[in-house]
């Protein structure tokens, strides 16, 4: 099956700081999610980016489905982006496979 | 809309012991999945729907059993409860667009102990 890892798997920011989380995936996928799992573990929407560019906020995302990585963009860290940053990539109809995972941690 | 809703919110169950989880969504969706998220882990999938009347099996789905009389109902059954099934429950939903295709929206879980 497809393989998913992402990297770093801890990160320690200050506030403000950027980040770059990476997302690699074994196999050629149509469709590829970010969630942020707040400390309450709730489970959120970023993005869906099977392929190219999106922006939200302080938030970007690009995936490169022939290389077959997607990078999540953080600009100016806040202490509510703390948590654990998950990549998932679709196999079948609607199976996501998921990543460990990315636990952020921003101080103030 | 409510989107994806799951109760209870927490469960204590006794080894043994059988339960129902309930999933529903207000989205018309086709799709419906149960996941489960176990310590410093990813989620994995247990069983998942295609439409009302169809289900099949997931990477973890020994214990566990669905249905799926409705679009809008998902339950997940626990048929007698153990230990490794301390876990948090999370409930999907998805449907196919050119926009968008399968992309799931998730329900805010069920915390399950097994003791």
């Amino acid at each position: 099956g497809i393989q998913v890892e992402q990297s770093p798997p801890d990160l320690i920011l200050q506030e403000g700081a950027n980040s770059t989380l990476r997302c690699n995936f074994s196999d050629s996928v149509n469709n590829l999610q970010w969630f942020h799992q707040n400390p309450w573990g709730q489970l959120i929407n970023l993005f869906y980016i099977p392929s190219g560019t999106k922006q939200n906020g302080r938030l970007s995302a690009t995936t490169v489905a022939t290389e077959r990585y997607s990078l999540l963009y953080i600009s100016s860290s806040q202490t509510t982006d703390s948590g654990v940053y998950f990549c998932a990539v679709v196999s079948g109809y609607n199976k996501l496979i998921f990543g460990a995972g990315t636990r952020l941690a921003v101080h103030p | 809309n409510a989107g994806v809703t799951q109760t209870p919110k927490f469960q204590v169950l006794k080894t043994g012991q059988s339960m129902t989880l309930q999933c529903a969504q207000d989205m018309n969706h086709e799709y419906m999945s149960w996941y489960r998220q176990d310590p410093g882990m990813g989620l994995r999938l247990i069983h998942y729907s295609v439409g009302a009347g169809i289900t099949d099996q997931g990477e973890v789905p020994n214990g566990y059993n669905v249905s799926r009389s409705t679009t809008e109902d998902f339950p997940l059954r626990l048929l007698s409860a153990a230990p490794s099934q301390t876990s948090v429950y999370f409930c999907a939903s998805s449907y196919e667009s050119p926009q968008s295709s399968y992309e799931q929206y998730f329900g805010p879980g069920t915390r399950l102990t097994v003791t």
